[in-house]
């Protein structure tokens, strides 16, 4: 059971690059989730997905697109690089419906924009 | 709107003493919290939670946290520090509004151990 993946694990761009960061769970969980993580800012909220098809804006969406075309996968793109987005890169899941309960975490993706 | 403040960013303890991380909340509607603990280049793994049972979470690891609605008060504790026990830590907050349900993350606290 490997719970939540994500690839890749690091990546280094030039500004005006594009990407997508992968995340793959197997535990059949409804809700996904982005996250950024900065220093001293905890973690901020991207996007999220609360099924198959759908997707929402979070926090800071500004930059970034997501696709849920499968229940398993979410994926995060960037069209266009910027080193503001140089960061790390967290997908979580979970499974209940309404209130959230827990997180499952991946263990995150490195990314630096030059 | 809800928000999380994590008092302090970085905590300093000596092996086998007591830690104490604060962590204070606001929330305009009926709040579950959680503490979470990462450790150097993994992911966040749950620590403990609380949903509107006893107000004295236990979790993992020895640590324990009480929650205070009159002081909006979420602070975790551990009555003897191990040197495992150095990593980030984190404070969420989740309710749900008409948005549906949100998660928000405090700003991290680093604990340090020293031998």
């Amino acid at each position: 059971n490997a719970g939540v993946t994500q690839t890749p694990k690091f990546r280094v761009l030039k500004t005006g690059q594009s990407m997508t960061l992968l995340c793959a769970q197997d535990m059949n969980h409804e809700y996904m989730y982005w996250y950024r993580q900065d220093p001293g800012m905890g973690l901020r909220l991207i996007h999220y997905s609360v099924g198959e098809g759908t997707t929402a804006k979070g926090e800071v969406p500004d930059g970034y697109n997501v696709s849920r075309l499968k229940k398993q996968n979410f994926l995060l793109g960037l069209e266009s690089a910027a080193p503001s987005q140089t960061s790390v890169y967290f997908c979580a899941s979970s499974y209940q419906r309404g209130r959230v309960e827990k997180l499952f975490f991946g263990s995150g993706t490195q990314l630096s924009v030059l | 709107a809800q928000s999380v403040t994590q008092l302090d960013s970085h905590v300093s303890v000596s092996e086998g003493t007591p830690v104490l991380l604060r962590c204070n909340y606001s929330s305009s509607y009926s709040p579950s919290l959680f503490w979470y603990v990462q450790h150097p280049n993994k992911g966040l793994q749950l620590l403990l939670k609380y949903t509107s049972a006893a107000t004295l979470v236990k979790g993992i690891n020895g640590f324990e946290a009480e929650f205070k609605k009159s002081e909006t008060s979420f602070h975790l504790t551990k009555p003897s520090a191990h040197m495992s026990d150095a990593a980030e830590y984190f404070c969420v907050v989740s309710a749900i509004n008409n948005a549906g349900n949100m998660l928000t993350f405090g700003g991290g606290t680093r604990l340090m151990v020293k031998p």
